[in-house]
């Protein structure tokens, strides 16, 4: 069965610090990979997606960027976070192409201080 | 601004309640799906109704979909505890592409008291 992955859960992070959260996918291949960042609990924005190893689609303009360096690993970086840069980052892989059904990951809290 | 707006925000209910949550959205779908999340935890997929359908269950789940109205509801039957959670609502872009940049709406909160 298919699993995804992200780590750290948690991060406090100094601004003007770097940052790199990473997810991963086992059990399927070529995966559809999303970055969504959940603000206070809220609603979540899309930020970033992938269709396959190298291919970035930024949804938003912001301080952060992403990578797929392998077709099962996505990563969330930054290279000075700012305090708006707090949030809950979670990761997606679509599960079902032609409807949009997303499985996420566990998501990784950010706080920078 | 949002695709999907829920309300409640928030809900506090006993447990045996029936729980109804509801959600407009602005622009034409192909379907429309509600996420649960548990505190500090990811989303979790609960069903997905398209927009030739008007209504479906899952267990003790029902979800209606009001296309001329834009709008969705979710209830949930005889609640427990543990359905205390958030839960969204989400729609992928009209068009038929691109399925998996859904938009979410701001969540309503369930409060089950036992």
């Amino acid at each position: 069965s298919q699993t995804i992955h992200q780590w750290p859960a948690t991060l406090v992070q100094p601004v003007g610090s770097p940052l790199s959260l990473e997810c991963t996918v086992e059990g399927t291949s070529n995966p559809n990979l999303y970055w969504y960042r959940q603000a206070a609990g809220r609603g979540l924005q899309l930020l970033f997606y992938s269709v396959g190893i190298g291919q970035i689609s930024s949804e938003v303009p912001q301080n952060l960027s992403a990578s797929r360096p392998q077709d099962r690993q996505f990563i969330l970086s930054s290279k000075k976070l700012l305090l708006s840069d707090s949030g809950f980052y979670l990761c997606a892989w679509l599960g079902q192409v032609n409807t949009g059904e997303l499985f996420f990951g566990e998501g990784s809290r950010l706080t920078v201080l | 601004s949002q695709q999907g707006e829920e309300d409640p925000q928030a809900l506090s209910i006993q447990e045996g309640e029936n729980a109804t949550m509801n959600c407009s959205y602005k622009t034409s779908i192909n379907n429309l799906q509600w996420y649960r999340q548990n505190s500090g935890r990811g989303l979790v997929h609960l069903i997905l109704i398209r927009s030739n359908e008007r209504e479906k269950h899952s267990g003790r789940l029902r979800v209606t979909l009001d296309t001329s109205k834009k709008s969705s509801s979710l209830l949930i039957t005889a609640s427990r505890a543990a359905d205390t959670a958030s839960y969204f609502c989400a729609t992928p872009p009209p068009g038929g592409t691109s399925y998996g940049k859904l938009t979410f709406g701001q969540g309503t909160i369930l409060t089950v008291h036992p």
